[in-house]
């Protein structure tokens, strides 16, 4: 089985501000990552997803996220944050062996960006 | 409409109603998911659907009762509700791994919840 652990439950910064959300995973086989985005009273909407092939991902928004399999890491970063990144960020694995259909979420991450 | 759409989005209900949420999905896919979403707790599954019939069952009360009449509609029905139930209710759909796919999921926006 796959799991997901997010850090940090909370991650303030200044606008303009350049920011990392971190994710840690443990899986035995290989595996398929995904960071969804969350805004107030909205479903999750995908952000990135990192399937195969180059470790850099790039997603919507300027994010970007970097497939590390020695650290089992997949941490998102953006550059410069604006005060609409206000949101909760949801990091997700699931396996490309895996008997079930599901995801498995991580605890979430509220960033909050001021001015 | 595209995506994935649930109705209705706010509902209160008391302990003793019956109620239905109710998520359609225009993206061909072949699983369905309901999620809950409490405040300050992760997202749990609570159940998943691949080709209209049920793969898991995440140890979710009777008083919630899944309904898959075919891959595009998914229901919740809900009965003798208790007001910690009050959440966010998501669904989701994906193409699962196995039908050439990678379980993207792709959610709708929620039904909030609210049990008195």
């Amino acid at each position: 089985a796959q799991s997901v652990t997010q850090l940090d439950s909370q991650v303030p910064v200044f606008e303009e501000a350049p920011v990392e959300l971190r994710c840690n995973y443990s899986s035995s086989v290989s595996v398929y990552l995904f960071w969804y985005v969350q805004y107030p009273n909205q479903g999750l909407q995908l952000l990135l997803k990192y399937l195969s092939g180059s470790t850099l991902v790039k997603g919507i928004n300027g994010f970007e996220a970097e497939f590390n399999k020695s650290q089992t890491s997949f941490h998102l970063r953006k550059p410069s944050v604006h005060i609409s990144d206000t949101a909760e960020y949801f990091c997700a694995v699931t396996s490309n062996s895996n008997s079930g259909y599901a995801l498995n979420f991580g605890k979430g991450t509220s960033l909050l960006v001021t001015p | 409409e595209t995506g994935v759409t649930q109705t209705p989005r706010h509902l209160v209900m008391g302990m003793t109603n019956k109620k239905s949420l109710k998520c359609e999905q225009h993206l061909g896919h072949n699983a369905m998911y309901w999620y809950k979403q409490s405040a300050k707790k992760p997202l749990e599954l609570m159940f998943v659907y691949n080709f209209k019939e049920q793969t898991e069952n995440n140890s979710v009360p009777s008083r919630f009762s899944p309904e898959c009449p075919n891959s595009s509609h998914l229901f919740l029905h809900l009965h003798t509700l208790q007001p910690e139930d009050s959440a966010l209710y998501l669904c989701a759909s994906s193409h699962p791994e196995g039908s050439g796919g990678n379980n993207e999921q792709f959610f709708g926006p929620g039904t909030r919840l609210t049990v008195l």
